[in-house]
C-alpha cells in the first residue's frame, strides 16, 4: 500500500524563520501531489498541487522524484500559517489520495 | 449556498441506534467521498461514488451504509456502530473521481456513540 510519511508531528518555528514540512510517499507512478491545510476552526482546504506548481500564501513544494519526497517550504513563516498540514499523494493505483498524518505547524511570534 | 454542506454537525447517539449523515455539494461535482478523520490517525478514506455509483469501498464494516441518490447529495446511514467508531466524518467532493483532481471538503460530522 502507498506509504506517507509525515516525519513531525509537531513543528514550531518563530515569526520571519523558514519553514520546511516533509513529506515522503512510496508510490513510484508519476503523481500529482497535494498538500492540504487546516486552519483552527475551518474546514479542510486545498493549499498546492503539484501540477500547477503555484505559489500559493508564499509556501511551494518541489517534487523529487529520486528521493520521493514533496516537502512543503515557505521563506518567511507568519503566525497566520499555524494549522495542520496534510500531504496527499496518490494511492498505489493512481486513483485516489492517501492522506498523511499531518504536520502541525505552530508558528510563533 | 456554495461548496460542501455536511448535518449535522454534531451527532451523540447509542450504540442501538440508527442515525444518516448528510452531506450536499453545489459544486457542479460527479465525484463525492466520505473519509473518517480519528485522534492520532490519518484521515481513513471509506468510500467514493463517481456518478452516483459507489466505485470503492475501503473494507469498511457494514454497520456504515452509504448511500448516493445523485450526484449532489451522498448518505451515510450509521447502524449498531461501536464506541471505536467516535470520529469526525467528513465528506468531500471533485469534479471526477481521478486522483489529479483536488478535493473540496465540508466541516464534518462529530459522531459521538455512547
Amino acid at each position: 500500500a502507498q506509504r506517507v510519511t509525515q516525519p513531525e508531528k509537531l513543528l514550531s518555528v518563530f515569526k520571519g524563520a523558514p519553514v520546511e514540512l516533509k513529506c515522503n510517499y512510496s508510490y513510484s507512478g508519476s503523481p500529482e501531489l497535494f498538500w492540504y491545510v487546516q486552519y483552527s476552526r475551518q474546514r479542510l482546504q486545498l493549499l498546492l498541487r503539484h501540477i500547477s506548481r503555484e505559489s500559493i500564501k508564499g509556501f511551494t513544494a518541489d517534487l523529487n522524484k529520486g528521493e520521493t519526497s514533496f516537502h512543503l517550504k515557505k521563506p518567511f513563516a507568519q503566525e497566520e500559517d499555524s494549522a495542520m498540514y496534510y500531504c496527499a499523494p496518490p494511492d498505489n493505483y493512481g486513483q485516489n489520495f492517501v492522506f498523511g498524518p499531518g504536520t502541525r505547524l505552530s508558528v510563533l511570534p | 449556498e456554495t461548496g460542501v454542506t455536511q448535518t449535522p454537525r454534531h451527532l451523540v447517539m447509542g450504540m442501538t441506534n440508527k442515525k444518516s449523515l448528510k452531506c450536499e455539494q453545489h459544486l457542479g461535482h460527479n465525484a463525492m467521498y466520505w473519509y473518517k478523520q480519528s485522534a492520532k490517525k490519518p484521515l481513513e478514506l471509506m468510500f467514493v461514488y463517481s456518478l452516483e455509483e459507489r466505485v470503492e469501498n475501503n473494507s469498511v464494516p457494514s454497520r456504515f451504509s452509504p448511500e448516493c441518490p445523485n450526484s449532489s447529495h451522498l448518505f451515510l446511514h450509521l447502524h449498531t456502530l461501536q464506541p471505536e467508531d467516535s470520529a469526525l466524518y467528513l465528506c468531500a467532493s471533485s469534479r471526477d473521481s481521478a486522483s489529479n483532481q483536488p478535493q473540496h471538503f465540508g466541516d464534518g460530522t462529530r459522531l459521538s456513540i455512547l
